[in-house]
């Protein structure tokens, strides 16, 4: 199995809302990515968990709340998000973070649009 | 800086014939590079990288990338282009982060667009 699930496939929200992205992958895999992509742009790193901690944050707003539950579980809280936040966001997973260059792979997305 | 660069926004090739999608890299020290293609509305899938050893890395459905030392470029290349093949392709570059010693960063290009003609 080299799925990586998110859901939902969609998300509408207000800007006062809270809502949350899942992420979910059983391939073993011990580091996990949430990455944004807005229309027609490459994606941009958000979080890296390694080992369910967080090991990067890309100087991402408070408004974005990562979490990782377990090893095979990565959420995205999101709270008083603005329209600009409306992408696609991708979460992925891969055997390790660091050491040797390893392969991600990558959820379908959840496409995002903030009201 | 370290960056990856697809100087071309769009390929258009007709279907059997060879396909090529540029990248070209700057990196300091070994460069680990990758291709991912992505479908309208879906995540990027994995089709090939190259880490060391030999400069032609073979992929996924067909797919095949010479990294080129000399050149800094690692592009993409088909035989004979399928209508399926049309998607938006990313070259990416795996490069020591700066500020955290020991981690990686991912530096994606900004993606070529595949369009083959049947």
């Amino acid at each position: 199995d080299t799925e990586v699930t998110q859901t939902p496939k969609h998300l509408v929200m207000g800007m006062t809302n809270k809502k949350s992205l899942k992420c979910e992958q059983h391939m073993g895999h011990r580091a996990m990515y949430w990455y944004k992509q807005k229309a027609k742009k490459p994606p941009e790193l958000m979080f890296v968990y390694s080992y369910e901690k967080l090991s990067i944050n890309e100087s991402v707003p408070s408004r974005f709340s990562p979490e990782c539950p377990n090893s095979s579980l990565l959420n995205l809280h999101l709270h008083a998000l603005q329209p600009e936040d409306s992408a696609l966001y991708l979460c992925a997973s891969s055997q390790v973070f660091g050491g040797a260059p390893d392969t991600q792979y990558f959820g379908p997305g959840t496409r995002l649009t903030v009201l | 800086a370290q960056s990856v660069a697809q100087p071309e926004d769009q390929v258009n090739v007709a279907e059997g014939n060879p396909l090529t999608v540029k990248c070209t890299y700057s990196v300091s020290g070994n460069p680990y590079l990758f291709w991912y293609v992505q479908y309208p509305n879906r995540g990027l899938q994995f089709l090939l990288k190259y880490i060391t050893g030999d400069n032609l890395v073979k992929g996924s459905y067909g797919f095949e990338a010479e990294f080129n030392k000399s050149q800094t470029s690692f592009h993409l290349k088909k035989p004979s282009a399928l209508v399926s093949d049309s998607a938006l392709y990313f070259c990416a570059v795996r490069v020591p982060r700066r500020t955290t010693s020991g981690t990686y960063k991912y530096i994606f290009g900004t993606g070529t667009r595949l369009k083959v003609l049947a």
